[in-house]
């Protein structure tokens, strides 16, 4: 059984463009969400998505936005990247005992 | 002030040692209490999952929680160089549902 999968691993960008990031949550699980992680910080959670919708948001501007898939795969899409978005980007999704699971991460660098 | 405190370390212990690490948190509405092992470059993985005061032990691992003092620890029986990683204590509101709060982390090196 494939656990929580993330893509891609590493990506760069220029300040102002725009990022989409993929997660596919663990078989089963119908509850996804994004994190941030500074370096040499704990992750912040970013929003969480749940049959389709956003269940709950976090404290981060309007420049991140996702989306779930009816097959409970999710985006996380950022956009007018700043140098401050660099960061490692976790995705989790959620099992009936409601313990989050989480991916590898996608390493965003902004330059 | 940050809702959870952990020291970030770096805490370095000799092979066979007990490991305690702990952290702190000010809002008395959490309930769950969780820690996670994060290796290098790679994304949290989930150690030990505890709901009510007291402790809970897994293999070499026991996780204790004191809701009265607002406090959780992890404790790590005969350490090995594998244990090195850096340790994520993480809580939430209810079981479900619920953004998890992360400590900042303590990066923790077992050496031979």
């Amino acid at each position: 059984d494939a656990g929580v999968t993330q893509s891609p691993t590493h990506l760069i960008k220029t300040r102002g463009q725009q990022v989409t990031l993929r997660c596919s949550p663990k078989s089963g699980h119908d509850t996804v969400s994004w994190y941030q992680q500074a370096l040499g910080q704990g992750p912040q959670f970013i929003f969480q998505y749940y049959e389709e919708e956003e269940r709950q948001r976090g404290n981060f501007p309007d420049r991140f936005s996702g989306h779930q898939f009816p097959n409970y795969s999710s985006e996380l899409n950022v956009n007018a990247l700043l140098l401050g978005d660099s960061a490692l980007y976790l995705c989790a999704s959620e099992d009936s005992t409601d313990t989050q699971y989480f991916g590898p991460g996608t390493r965003l660098t902004v330059l | 002030q940050k809702e959870v405190e952990q020291d970030p370390g770096p805490l370095s212990v000799p092979e066979g040692a007990i490991v305690s690490l702990n952290c702190t948190y000010s809002n008395s509405a959490f309930q769950y209490f969780m820690w996670y092992r994060q290796y290098s470059r790679k994304g949290p993985e989930l150690l030990m999952y505890t709901y009510s005061s007291g402790n809970k032990e897994d293999g070499r691992f026991t996780a204790q929680v004191d809701k009265s003092s607002k406090y959780i620890s992890l404790f790590i029986r005969d350490s090995q160089p594998s244990d090195s990683a850096t340790y994520l204590c993480a809580m939430t509101l209810t079981g479900g549902g619920n953004k998890l709060t992360f400590g900042t982390g303590t990066q923790l090196k077992v050496e031979l």
